[in-house]
């Protein structure tokens, strides 16, 4: 348990459909982000929430679309999405102690997205 | 450009040890190092910033080359635990908050008894 927890853990999506993905973070921290791991790729970081402002957008389509309402809650809203989207999407959170480039990002355990 | 890690995967022993790799084509300002078990959320090991500093978790340690623009990491007398993909995530900006680390293709470890 890293205090991330991410909801749900597993989802099975058409490409027609709505669905969000949920990520809490229990650590007090206050930035946040949206990885997302396919299979034989790198880790790719999507976007990045610094006190619930969107600081990074990493080129993502916007059928991926981001929310953070507060500094405790991530959310990834999902429309239309294709089969490439299929993929583990991480959540991860940090604290900016003032020593920049030495946040440690904590990981939640992801969820499984099958987009058919 | 994300950085370049090798090998891409290593079999070993237990009490064996091994070297991974991670090189960039830009200045480094930090290299952060992460073990991800199947399944699982990845766990943060260690960073290292530049000046060349060295690092060490249980038995595993890490140095961080400036002027190569390159981080390894040491697995020493490695043990079943140490099994995993390892990924290094570095980042090349000094920024307040929200750091962005683009990170490696991984390293799997498989450690047998």
């Amino acid at each position: 348990e890293t205090g991330v927890t991410q909801t749900p853990r597993h989802l099975v999506m058409g490409m027609t459909n709505k669905k969000s993905l949920k990520c809490e973070q229990h650590l007090g921290h206050n930035a946040m982000y949206w990885y997302k791991q396919s299979a034989k790729k790198p880790l790719e970081l999507m976007f990045v929430y610094s006190l619930e402002e969107r600081v990074e957008n990493n080129s993502v389509p916007s059928r991926f679309s981001p929310e953070c309402p507060n500094s405790s809650h991530l959310f990834l809203h999902l429309h239309t999405l294709q089969p490439e989207d299929s993929a583990l999407y991480l959540c991860a959170s940090s604290q900016d102690a003032g020593l920049a480039g030495q946040e440690t990002q904590y990981f939640g355990p992801g969820t499984r997205l099958l987009v058919l | 450009q994300q950085p370049v890690q090798s090998p891409q995967a290593v079999i070993l022993r237990e009490g064996e040890d091994a070297v991974i790799n991670c090189s960039s084509s830009k200045a480094l300002y930090s290299v952060h190092w992460y073990r991800q078990k199947h399944g699982e959320a990845p766990v943060f090991l260690m960073i290292l910033l530049k000046g060349g500093e060295q690092k060490g978790h249980e038995k595993i340690s890490a140095s961080f080359n400036e002027k190569k623009q390159q981080s390894s990491l040491y697995l020493t007398a490695s043990q079943l635990s140490y099994s995993g993909t390892y990924f290094c995530g570095t980042d090349i900006v000094v920024k307040a908050a929200g750091n962005k680390l683009t990170f490696g293709g991984g390293t799997r470890v498989l450690v047998k008894p």
